[in-house]
């Protein structure tokens, strides 16, 4: 079946701008993580939701990030007024529910800011 | 504060030799404990958990792992390495009241022919 599918796959954003990257986790799957990946590190915890409801964000650099999963599904992680220093690879990872369950992540999306 | 240790950034072995790649946490609970594996140009692959029970845990590909909860630690290791289990390996923890998950820096394990 489909997995987790994440896009635009690459994004090169002058300093200053907004994006938003796009997260289509595996059907049925209640929970949904984001996660920020640094060159050389593991990736590092930004939010999770189950279902709609955003349940922890203690991870998200500042209030420029946001995220959203308005009707459970697919999940938006906006970036506002980009910094070079949010460049890295951003993962989202979805699983049955929470707890114990195994993450299944996408291929990731790339953020370069110039 | 929960953590992860992986001590080593590599791992270098001989095909057909066991091998082991170390991690160790520290969680306020009961953890659950994760292994993935990052092959170049995939993404990120669950591997094997330890969620409670058998401390021995197997998984796929053959790669097993033995939780020590005196040692606080979640190894991961294989008897008989193959080359094409070069890879980068990470190490997850997750308080089991929680849905955050802590990731180690991962740990390149290269087999050599």
């Amino acid at each position: 079946g489909a997995g987790v599918s994440q896009s635009p796959r690459y994004k090169v954003a002058k300093r200053g701008q907004d994006v938003a990257l796009r997260c289509d986790p595996i059907s049925g799957h209640v929970s949904l993580f984001w996660y920020q990946q640094a060159l050389g590190q593991g990736p590092e915890f930004l939010t999770y939701f189950q279902n709609e409801a955003q349940l922890d964000k203690s991870g998200l650099p500042s209030d420029r990030f946001f995220a959203e999963r308005p009707e459970g599904s697919v999940s938006t992680l906006k970036i506002q007024r980009t910094q070079q220093e949010d460049s890295a690879v951003y993962l989202c990872a979805s699983s049955l529910q929470g707890g114990g369950y195994e993450q299944y992540f996408g291929p990731g999306t790339r953020l370069t800011v110039t | 504060a929960q953590s992860v240790a992986q001590p080593e950034d590599q791992v270098n072995v001989a095909e057909g030799n066991p091998l082991t790649v170390k991690c160790t946490y520290s969680v306020s609970g009961n953890p659950y404990l994760f292994w993935y594996v990052q092959y170049p140009n995939r993404g990120l692959q669950f591997l094997l958990k330890y969620i409670t029970g058998d401390n021995l845990v197997k998984g796929s590909y053959g790669f097993e792992a033995e939780f020590n909860k005196s040692q606080t630690s979640f190894h991961l290791k294989k008897p008989s390495a193959l080359v094409s289990d070069s890879a980068l390996y990470f190490c997850a923890v997750r308080d089991s009241r929680g849905g955050k998950s802590t990731f180690g820096d991962g740990t390149t394990l290269t087999v050599k022919p």
